[in-house]
């Protein structure tokens, strides 16, 4: 596609549901990164991949926070259980090449745990 | 970890004055990005410095990139109502992993 797209755009979920947030990069992107926003900070790194193996996955808060890229492709960020501080905006961004480029930036799921 | 500081976290200037926003990182880096972030929006690259002492410039905005590549500098001359936003910047060390900072928000009186 043209941009980095990413659904639902808001997502409101009860305590203890799971969801899931879709990443759609731009098309050819070697890597996509997942990053969650509060508001009023920067984006807090959660994890990424080259193609479809997960490089780093050091910023994910907890074993709740899943993430995959089965074809390299599309991504899914899974929160299992969720809990009200889960909270925030979560962004995902992807790079053309796997070093030395922009990021780009979808617009984002604002998820809400009531 | 990596981490890496921005400051100030905010700044609130005059039009028509500069702003200057500073980064620093806890570890050397390959290289720092710059991204700016308008409200509601979200982050939009601007710049990526690679070399050791590196300076660029668009238009009005001068990016420094330190002698030890552990930190670097956006300066925007003259600031304009166009400018406000929140600026980050966004360190890779030896990975493709990119660290952002908390972000500069700007704001700036006509």
């Amino acid at each position: 596609g043209a941009g980095v797209s990413q659904s639902p755009r808001y997502k409101v979920t009860k305590r203890g549901q799971d969801v899931a947030l879709r990443c759609d990069p731009i098309s050819g992107h070697v890597s996509l990164y997942w990053y969650r926003q509060a508001l009023g900070q920067g984006p807090e790194f959660l994890t990424y991949f080259n193609y479809e193996a997960q490089q780093d996955k050091s910023g994910l808060p907890n074993d709740r926070f899943s993430a995959e890229r089965p074809e390299g492709s599309i991504s899914t960020l899974t929160i299992q259980r969720t809990e009200q501080r889960d909270s925030a905006m979560y962004r995902c961004a992807s790079r053309g090449d796997r070093a030395n480029t922009e990021a780009f930036f979808g617009q984002g799921t604002r998820l809400t745990v009531v | 970890g990596q981490q890496v500081m921005q400051i100030p976290q905010y700044q609130h200037v005059q039009e028509g004055e500069d702003f200057t926003t500073y980064c620093n990182s806890s570890t050397t880096l390959s290289n720092i990005q710059w991204y700016k972030q308008r409200p509601g929006g979200h982050p939009v690259f601007l710049i990526q410095l690679v070399k050791s002492g590196e300076v660029k410039k668009q238009k009005r905005l001068t990016f420094q990139f330190g002698e030890a590549k552990k930190n670097s500098s956006l300066h925007i001359t003259a600031t304009q109502t166009t400018d406000v936003g929140t600026y980050f910047c966004a360190g890779q060390g030896g990975s493709e992993k990119l660290v952002f900072g908390k972000g500069t928000k700007l704001t700036v009186n006509p």
